[in-house]
């Protein structure tokens, strides 16, 4: 049983558009994460949830806009998607915000 | 605010020798120290962390670390490298106090046959 898990798993999209990566974890953790990766492997954190409710909100553009219809799921939207957007996406989760992370298998989002 | 460094942006190794990758951080108080590896097209894997108590912390995979204050550094170590650990590997820290769970740069181990 996977853990973490996100879709899609690859995302080929045009610059401008709109899409969504959902993120569901099976663990009972009360706090999930969103993070992007860049072409240089630098891991950055965008968000953290503690049981639906917006814990960090690191400088990431609103036009990001993470949706948690429960504790058990962390959505990334992204409008208006641009050249710069390019990257993976993970998404992680954890028992609380001190404890270690469970990370997805990655987003690989492109854009054309 | 608290960051990473790890030195070795790449380090090449051959099988069966040891490893040491280097970690150094900052951060006021005692922190939460993590190592994590990525394979190719995976998701990051937990190897070991460091809360409090003993310095010399045990992991999976046959690798540990060693937290030594005094020099701000948390190394990881492997007695003796398998091909199968060819991978980036990340240092974290945190959080703590308000402080977001920060990653280092990585350090992408290759291994030689």
């Amino acid at each position: 049983d996977t853990a973490v898990s996100q879709t899609p798993k690859y995302l080929v999209t045009q610059m401008g558009n709109d899409k969504s990566i959902k993120c569901e974890q099976n663990l009972g953790h009360d706090t999930m994460y969103w993070y992007k990766q860049d072409s240089k492997k630098f891991l950055k954190i965008m968000f953290s949830y503690n049981n639906k409710e917006l814990i960090i909100n690191e400088t990431v553009p609103n036009r990001f806009s993470p949706k948690s219809p429960d504790k058990a799921h962390l959505n990334l939207h992204i409008n208006s998607l641009e050249l710069g957007d390019s990257a993976v996406y993970f998404c992680a989760s954890s028992r609380q915000g001190d404890q270690p992370q469970h990370f997805g298998d990655g987003t690989r989002l492109s854009i054309l | 605010a608290q960051s990473v460094t790890q030195p070795d942006i790449h380090i090449t190794v051959s099988e069966g020798a040891s490893l040491e990758l280097r970690c150094n951080y900052s951060y006021g108080a005692t922190p939460y120290l993590f190592w994590y590896v990525q394979s190719p097209g995976q998701g990051l894997q937990l190897l070991l962390k460091y809360f409090s108590g003993d310095t010399l912390v045990q992991g999976i995979k046959g690798f540990e670390a060693e937290f030594k204050r005094s020099q701000s550094s948390f190394n990881l170590r492997k007695p003796s490298v398998h091909w199968s650990d060819a991978a980036e590997y990340f240092c974290a820290v945190g959080p703590q106090r308000g402080q977001n769970f920060v990653f280092g740069p990585g350090t992408r181990l290759s291994v030689l046959p």
